[in-house]
């Protein structure tokens, strides 16, 4: 399978945990995404990354949320202090160089209890 | 501030009843309009892009079009299995590369 794939899928921990999860793009592509997404809404911009540069951040994006993409290729993002409020699905994407189509992985689904 | 809205929120139909669902968008300069289907529990699995008003995509049984102000997502005769939430998102020329989606309609076709 050569498509986004994301680690954990499900991640359930108490509130103040650190968590970190794992987002692989498909190879070759160059720009990486974060979104959240809660049920019944649509997903919501998190970051984005071109190559290793973290381009963007959304005002969603609070200082407990970090993410990195170090040489480029795989991206993390770690949210410190857990809340119940950030319980949600954890979406990544990618796309390809001169492309706007973004290719969603399965998702990293967090519980915080 | 870039928007897209979608209705109906939910859409329940026959099999093999045809029908639409809209995407209105407000953007800075539209860049593309993307569909994408979701399952339970899954990330969105990416259907169209659409560039410009007066364009139509096709796949089986789904037909994308495209104005100045908002997309269709028409579904011919649909199958039990074309059930899931169908998103909408825009990329503008006001950024940098997100896209910003609709809340999505839930579609259920029963046999």
């Amino acid at each position: 399978d050569t498509g986004v794939s994301q680690n954990p899928r499900h991640k359930i921990t108490k509130r103040g945990q650190n968590v970190t999860f794992r987002c692989d793009p498909i190879s070759e592509h160059n720009r990486l995404y974060w979104y959240r997404q809660t049920l019944g809404q649509g997903p919501e911009f998190l970051t984005y990354f071109q190559n290793e540069a973290q381009l963007e951040k959304s005002r969603l994006l609070s200082d407990r949320f970090s993410a990195e993409r170090p040489k480029g290729s795989f991206s993390t993002l770690e949210i410190q202090r857990t809340e119940q409020g950030d319980s949600a699905m954890y979406l990544c994407a990618s796309s390809g160089p001169g492309s706007y189509e973004q290719y969603f992985g399965p998702g990293t689904r967090l519980t915080v209890t | 501030e870039d928007q897209v809205t979608q209705s109906p929120e939910a859409l329940r139909l026959q099999e093999g009843e045809s029908s639409s669902l809209n995407c209105s968008y407000t953007v800075s300069g539209l860049r593309g309009l993307f569909w994408y289907r979701q399952d339970p529990g899954k990330g969105p699995e990416f259907l169209f892009t659409l560039y410009s008003a007066g364009e139509e995509k096709e796949k089986e049984r789904l037909k994308a079009t495209l104005t100045k102000k908002e997309s269709f997502l028409h579904i011919t005769a649909p199958k039990p299995e074309d059930s899931a939430t169908y998103l909408c998102a825009v990329f503008s020329s006001g950024n940098t590369g997100k896209l910003i989606f609709g809340q999505g309609t839930t579609l259920q076709v029963k046999p």
